[in-house]
C-alpha cells in the first residue's frame, strides 16, 4: 500500500522561509494527485489551504503557497508567523476513488 | 455560506455500533460528495470513504470497508457514517467534509466518539 511521506517536524524562525514538502512511498506526486494542504491547531477541525496543487482557499493568507517541487508536492510559507506554528497535513488522490492522507508535519516558530 | 453541522459526542461498548449524522446548508446538497475523515488522539488524519450524495455510490479505505457504511438522506439534506463492531481502537473524532472538485473542502465540527467499556 502506498504512503504519503511527510516531515514529522520543522522549525522556522519568525519572518523566515519553510517549505513542507508531501511525497510518495512509491512514484512520484503529480498535479494528477490533486494535492492539499491543511492546517490544525488543537482541538480544532483542519483547515483547507491550498488545493489543487497551487490554489489558495478563500481568505487564506498569501504568504502561502503550493507547488510540485521535484517528485513531490510542497507547502511554502513565506515570512512565518508566531500563528502558523501548527499541524499540516497534506493529502493525495490516489485515483479510483481513493485518498490518502501524510502523516503530517508539527511546524514550530520559533 | 457552507456549513457542515455534525452530531454530539457519543460513549459505546466494545461490539456496539455508531452512527454519525453530517447536516449540510448553504449549497446544493445533492450536487457534492462528501468525505468522512477520522483523528484518533495525537494521531494523523485518517481518510476513511466518500459517498456521491447525488447518486449515493460509496468508496472506502481498504481498512474500513465491511465496518463502515455511508449513507445519505437528501430530503433532510445530512449525510451519515455508521461504523460497527466498535473497539477501542475507534476512539477518536470523525470528521464529515464537502468534496470540491476532488478537494477535501469544508470540514464539519467533529464529533467524538470513545469506545470503552
Amino acid at each position: 500500500q502506498t504512503v504519503v511521506t511527510q516531515e514529522p517536524s520543522f522549525s522556522v524562525s519568525p519572518g523566515g522561509t519553510v517549505t513542507l514538502t508531501c511525497g510518495l512511498s512509491s512514484g512520484s506526486v503529480s498535479s494528477s494527485h490533486y494535492p492539499s494542504w491543511y492546517q490544525q491547531t488543537p482541538g480544532q477541525p483542519p483547515r483547507t489551504l491550498v488545493y489543487s496543487t497551487n490554489t489558495r482557499s478563500s481568505g487564506v493568507p498569501d504568504r502561502f503557497s503550493g507547488s510540485i517541487l521535484g517528485n513531490k508536492a510542497a507547502l511554502t510559507i513565506t515570512g512565518a508567523q508566531a500563528e502558523d506554528e501548527s499541524d499540516y497535513y497534506c493529502v493525495l488522490y490516489m485515483g479510483s476513488g481513493i485518498w490518502v492522507f501524510g502523516g503530517g508535519t508539527t511546524l514550530t516558530v520559533l | 455560506q457552507v456549513q457542515l453541522v455534525q452530531s454530539g459526542a457519543e460513549v459505546k461498548k466494545p461490539g456496539a455500533s455508531v452512527k454519525v449524522s453530517c447536516k449540510a446548508s448553504g449549497y446544493i446538497f445533492n450536487s457534492y460528495a462528501m468525505h468522512w475523515v477520522r483523528q484518533a488522539p495525537g494521531q494523523r488524519l485518517e481518510w476513511m470513504g466518500w459517498i456521491n450524495i447525488g447518486i449515493g455510490n460509496t468508496k472506502y479505505s481498504q481498512k474500513f470497508q465491511g465496518r463502515v457504511t455511508l449513507t445519505r438522506d437528501t430530503s433532510a439534506k445530512t449525510a451519515y457514517m455508521e461504523m460497527s463492531n466498535l473497539t477501542s481502537e475507534d476512539t477518536a473524532v470523525y470528521y464529515c467534509a464537502r468534496d470540491v472538485k476532488r478537494t477535501i473542502s469544508t470540514w464539519g465540527q467533529g464529533t467524538l466518539v470513545t469506545v470503552s467499556s
